[in-house]
């Protein structure tokens, strides 16, 4: 079975600077699928970005990016320009695909919280 | 508008009862999820299930059911055996799995509270 890690319970960051949220995940399948989303104190969860296993290239969205590391199993976030509106909850996520045994199945880290001061 | 609704927002049960938590989405989704969130921690998987009268048990099942007869509700009875049930529960859904991405929208959640 899958698992993710986020080894960083808390993070701070100032408004208009660079912040990186840490996740590392272990899994023996091949096709997957990996995901940061943002859950705000209104908990409601939004997507920030996904990666296709697949894909060699780093996802980007905006201000929003990824390191990903296929044979580290390493995930991070990278926020730039940081933004009040960025403080929320983040987590990692893994979804299996197609073709696996935890096929359907989407598992979270514990989140990190984010705090962007002014 | 299409969405996924979870109700009611806050729920108060008194110890050894069962609840009954609701799940409903209009997006036409194949796969549907249930998650319980403690203060400050990541979310637990409890039940998943990918297509119509089939579900998985996640991570954290014990103490918990589902049913899945209808594509539009996936239903979460926590049950009096659940040791623990006060927490927040969201639910989730995703396109058919085989196409998909994997890319859950979710609820804005139950708050579950057994006193």
């Amino acid at each position: 079975a899958q698992t993710v890690t986020q080894s960083q319970p808390e993070m701070s960051v100032q408004e208009a600077e660079t912040v990186t949220l840490s996740c590392t995940y272990d899994t023996s399948e091949s096709n997957y699928y990996l995901f940061w989303y943002k859950q705000p104190p209104s908990r409601q969860m939004i997507l920030v970005i996904r990666q296709e296993a697949y894909k060699q290239q780093n996802a980007t969205e905006n201000r929003f990016s990824v390191n990903f590391q296929k044979a580290a199993k390493s995930f991070s976030l990278k926020i730039s320009d940081s933004q009040l509106g960025d403080t929320a909850m983040y987590f990692c996520a893994f979804w299996g695909g197609a073709g696996g045994t935890s096929y359907g199945k989407l598992t979270f880290g514990q989140g990190t919280i984010l705090t962007v001061h002014p | 508008d299409g969405g996924i609704t979870q109700s009611p927002k806050y729920l108060f049960r008194k110890e050894g009862q069962n609840v009954t938590l609701s799940c409903e989405q209009n997006l036409n989704h194949d796969a549907m999820y249930w998650y319980r969130q403690d203060p400050g921690q990541g979310l637990r998987l409890i039940y998943y299930s990918q297509i119509v009268n089939d579900f998985q048990k996640g991570d954290i099942a014990e103490g918990y059911s589902v049913s899945r007869e209808k594509k539009e509700s996936f239903p979460l009875t926590v049950t009096s055996a659940q040791k623990n049930p006060t927490a927040f529960y969201l639910c989730a859904s995703s396109p058919v799995p085989r196409t998909a991405t994997g890319e859950a929208f979710f609820g804005q959640g139950t708050r579950l509270t057994v006193v």
